[in-house]
């Protein structure tokens, strides 16, 4: 399994401001993935992290409003830019760890609850 | 495009009763995560299933994917306070790993 930490684990913004969400991994690996949850919803995955490429982004998510990064095979950051209240929800990273006969597990951090008021 | 339909969307139990969580995919899937989450917190890794009709056990909690790996069961024996929260299936889009969707959750709530 993987030890995953999120900072900071919530936060209330103002709109119009940004937040950037640290992810900490206690391992190398390579893909982390960031994933939003609004509120009653399920998980919606905003993009991939590659260590040392571009992060690819799913269909409704732009790299202007959440850029990435990913500086080494262990952090990686999500920046919410130009907050609005819709932007409003729970933030979590995750990593994909090799398991056992060829199967990849995803373990998840604690998320990051976020407040646009 | 896949979907991974889950049932109940909510269920409430006695504490001491069985329960059985159900998660559908109208296509084969590449294996089957389940996991579990409190209320505005993180996943918790629960097990992950990968062929057709394996069955894994975790403390009191069990998961089958079934033969055709289209629909997977959670199963919770004598159930306590603290399964409660929302558990969430989710697939994988690729045969190796990677992003992952997910079923729209089963709040669980048990009563003591």
């Amino acid at each position: 399994s993987a030890v995953i930490s999120q900072k900071p684990s919530r936060d209330i913004c103002q709109r119009g401001t940004s937040l950037t969400i640290q992810c900490q991994v206690d391992s190398q690996v390579t893909m982390m993935f960031w994933y939003r949850q609004q509120p009653g919803q399920s998980l919606t995955l905003i993009a991939t992290a590659n260590q040392g490429s571009e992060a690819t982004y799913e269909s409704g998510f732009v790299i202007d409003k959440f850029p990435i990064s990913r500086p080494n095979l262990t952090f990686s950051t999500l920046t919410v830019s130009n907050m609005s209240p819709e932007d409003s929800s729970i933030y979590l990273c995750s990593v994909d760890l090799a398991g056992v006969g060829g199967s990849y597990e995803q373990y998840f951090g604690p998320g990051t609850r976020l407040t646009v008021t | 495009s896949q979907e991974l339909e889950q049932s109940p969307q909510s269920l409430i139990v006695q504490e001491g009763k069985n329960l059985t969580i159900n998660c559908t995919s109208s296509k084969t899937l590449y294996g089957l995560y389940w996991y579990k989450q409190k209320y505005g917190e993180g996943l918790i890794f629960l097990m992950m299933l990968q062929k057709g009709g394996e069955e894994k056990s975790h403390e009191k909690i069990t998961a089958k994917l079934d033969e055709k790996k289209q629909q997977s069961s959670l199963h919770i024996t004598a159930s306590q306070p603290s399964h409660a929260g929302i558990y969430l299936c989710g697939a994988p889009f690729y045969n190796q790993g990677g992003k992952l969707i997910f079923g729209q959750g089963t709040e669980l709530s048990v009563k003591p």
